[in-house]
């Protein structure tokens, strides 16, 4: 089955500062990747999320990149904010599978 | 919509005692999802339905774990003993259907087995 690793797991930034968070998986046919913000004692909640026939996404100061090849995927966010502390999650979806699997997520802190 | 809703928020029970988690999918939402979150463990998939089907619960963890979904507003996740490392945050999700959905959480049941 799919598997996840999700790096680094913890992460502090400057405000204004960028991050970035990676992603690998194992499974070829995996062809949707969400990200998932999970602020403390909150649920997860989708933030943005790419498909295997596109290499980039962007909404504002989020952005993803797709490697198919290299099976990995990259959240970006630039300028931080302290409202961006949380946790993050990646997923992998295949063809196959109707759920997704998760990577044990990154806690991101912003510091002001 | 409310969004998805659970029920009870928190719950405190003893070694031993049957749990009962409820949750209410959005409505229209054909796919139904049951996760465990742990610090050690993280996000976990438990069990997910189709149309009220149980499609996977290869995540059940053992038989003291079952879910039900006798319609398309209304699922539930027992534990029955339930055993102290059964403590966690188990959330339900649901979308629209199966495939590439956003899956839109509940609020979680904070379970804690003592």
């Amino acid at each position: 089955g799919e598997n996840v690793e999700q790096h680094p797991s913890t992460l502090s930034v400057q405000e204004g500062d960028s991050a970035v968070i990676k992603c690998t998986y194992s499974d070829s046919a995996s062809n949707y990747f969400p990200w998932y913000k999970q602020e403390l004692g909150k649920r997860p909640q989708l933030i943005i999320d790419i498909r295997s026939n596109v290499g980039e996404k962007k909404d504002q100061r989020i952005a993803v990149t797709l490697n198919k090849t290299a099976k990995h995927f990259s959240l970006h966010i630039t300028e931080t904010q302290p409202e961006d502390s949380a946790v993050y999650f990646c997923a992998a979806r295949d063809n196959y599978g109707q759920n997704f699997v998760f990577g044990p997520g990154t806690r991101l802190s912003v510091l002001p | 919509d409310a969004g998805v809703i659970q029920s009870p928020r928190h719950e405190v029970t003893e070694m031993g005692q049957e749990v009962t988690l409820r949750c209410k999918p959005i409505s229209g939402h054909n796919s139904l999802f049951w996760y465990r979150q742990t610090m050690m463990r993280g996000l976990e998939l438990l069990i997910y339905f189709n149309n009220n089907v149980p499609i996977d619960d290869s995540g059940m963890p053992e038989d003291r774990f079952s879910a039900k979904m006798p319609n398309a507003s209304f699922s539930t996740l027992k534990i029955q003993p339930s055993e102290p490392r059964d403590s966690a945050v188990y959330f339900c999700a649901s979308s629209l259907g199966q495939g590439e959905y956003e899956q839109y959480f509940g609020p979680g049941t904070r379970l804690t087995v003592t």
